[in-house]
């Protein structure tokens, strides 16, 4: 079993819609979760973070972290066209641990 | 405030080659890693430098090593290049050490090994 689980998509939604991204891990240890987004031939950007459990909202973003079912969650709402790209979750342990990365799910939300 | 940036942007080698790629961290930043994308894949932790010293190093063989100056620029080295080096390599900056704060990542070096 992979230590973090991400459905690859690709993922096609009309414009205004509500976009769900998920991930699954294994390692209980995991205390810092992230949500990077890659647009087409650029690095990674962060686009959300957080600590332990819990809910984080950022505009049209909403992270959701289930630490007792090991699943991370980011929602997009009122999709738009630029939100096109990949998405990428990321989580660390505390301690000297790299950061494991999901595959990353394709976003294309349509006009 | 300048971002990260890395060089070169593509290039092609040929199997058993050598290859340089190097990467200027965001300003103020003394943290650098390195990581491995390939096509369809999440990134992959190669080793992270801190303060010119290595600081945490991935599943990858000693073929691949690294550097950082005292201004905090860094090299990936890789050598005897395999046809699976192909991919997308990532610099990331960052203000501190270890992976629970923010990466600042570059652009990347696509590399195509033939």
């Amino acid at each position: 079993q992979k230590e973090v689980e991400q459905d690859p998509g690709p993922l096609s939604v009309p414009e205004g819609a509500i976009v769900s991204l998920n991930c699954t891990y294994s390692n209980s240890a995991f205390q810092y979760f992230m949500w990077y987004r890659q647009y087409s031939r650029k690095g990674p950007e962060l686009l959300m973070y957080t600590y332990s459990s819990g809910n984080k909202e950022d505009g049209r973003f909403t992270a959701q972290v289930d630490k007792s079912s090991k699943y991370i969650s980011l929602f997009i709402r009122d999709s738009q066209p630029s939100d096109s790209a990949t998405y990428l979750c990321a989580m660390s342990a505390p301690g000297n641990t790299p950061l494991v990365f999901g595959k990353g799910t394709r976003l294309s939300v349509i006009a | 405030e300048t971002g990260v940036t890395q060089s070169p942007t593509h290039l092609i080698k040929t199997r058993g080659q050598q290859v340089t790629l190097r990467c200027s961290s965001q300003s103020g930043h003394n943290t650098v890693s390195w990581y491995q994308q390939a096509l369809g894949q999440g990134p992959q932790f190669i080793f992270q430098y801190y303060r010119e010293e290595e600081n945490g190093r991935g599943n990858f063989p000693p073929r691949f090593s690294g550097l950082q100056f005292p201004n905090y620029s860094s090299e990936l080295n890789v050598n005897a290049l395999e046809l699976d080096d192909s991919a997308l390599y990532l610099c990331a900056s960052s203000l501190e050490s270890g992976f629970t704060g923010e990466l600042f990542f570059g652009e990347g070096s696509r590399l195509t090994v033939l």
